[in-house]
């Protein structure tokens, strides 16, 4: 089955602590993308992929890192998370300018 | 900078009714645009994808069309049922950039 899976689902952590949110999709996509889903800030992008090795920042890239060393594997790194970083947390593949399909998502909460 | 709206924020109407969703975006300078839904504190799920040469979609009860000139989208969705309760999204992917701008959405409650 095609598909983007996010790990972990939930997730609350303390301020300070390096968190890792793992993303990997089953579609041979070039593109993948992190976005975070704020209430009334909707959905933001932090940092996208074009493939292997290429990653460029979204609308809101601070305060996060990612790689991508594989085609399938995206994760997006919190070196030192705040509370302002709760959030709902999306990753998304596509073929370059398809259509993207979205984990389930990543609901962090940072005390 | 392009910006995505969708009007109204809110949608209540009885199973049944068709209706239409709208959206609208500043730059015609897209890819494509995209039609998701979202259940409360699920993903999104892909509902169409309509590129930029193309002027309409459909799939089942839902028909996207797309007016790129005039930047505007429409869902329209057949015959409701109370399982199309949702949010459903709209987003662009702009030109020359990877990147998808998404409107705020419409939550659309169908009652039975």
């Amino acid at each position: 089955e095609a598909q983007v899976t996010q790990n972990p689902r939930y997730l609350i952590t303390v301020t300070g602590k390096k968190l890792t949110v793992t993303c990997s999709q089953n579609m041979n996509h070039e593109y993948m993308s992190w976005y975070r889903q704020d209430p009334g800030l909707g959905l933001r992008q932090i940092y996208y992929s074009m493939n292997v090795e290429v990653t460029d920042k979204g609308d809101v890239p601070e305060g996060y890192k990612v790689s991508r060393k594989e085609k399938r594997n995206f994760p997006l790194i919190l070196e030192s998370p705040s509370p302002n970083q709760t959030s709902l947390y999306f990753c998304a593949s596509s073929l370059h300018t398809g259509e993207l399909f979205f984990g389930e998502g990543s609901r962090l909460t940072v005390l | 900078k392009q910006e995505v709206t969708q009007i109204p924020a809110a949608l209540s109407v009885p199973e049944g009714e068709n209706l239409v969703l709208n959206c609208s975006f500043t730059d015609s300078a897209i890819y494509n645009l995209q039609w998701f839904r979202q259940d409360p504190g699920k993903g999104l799920t892909s509902l169409l994808l309509i590129q930029s040469s193309q002027r309409e979609q459909t799939s089942g009860r839902l028909n996207a069309s797309l007016d790129k000139s005039s930047g505007r989208s429409t869902l329209y969705i057949a015959a409701s049922q109370p399982g199309d309760s949702a949010t459903y999204l709209c987003a662009v992917l702009i030109q020359g950039a990877q990147k998808l701008v998404f409107g705020q959405g419409t939550r659309l409650t169908i009652n039975p």
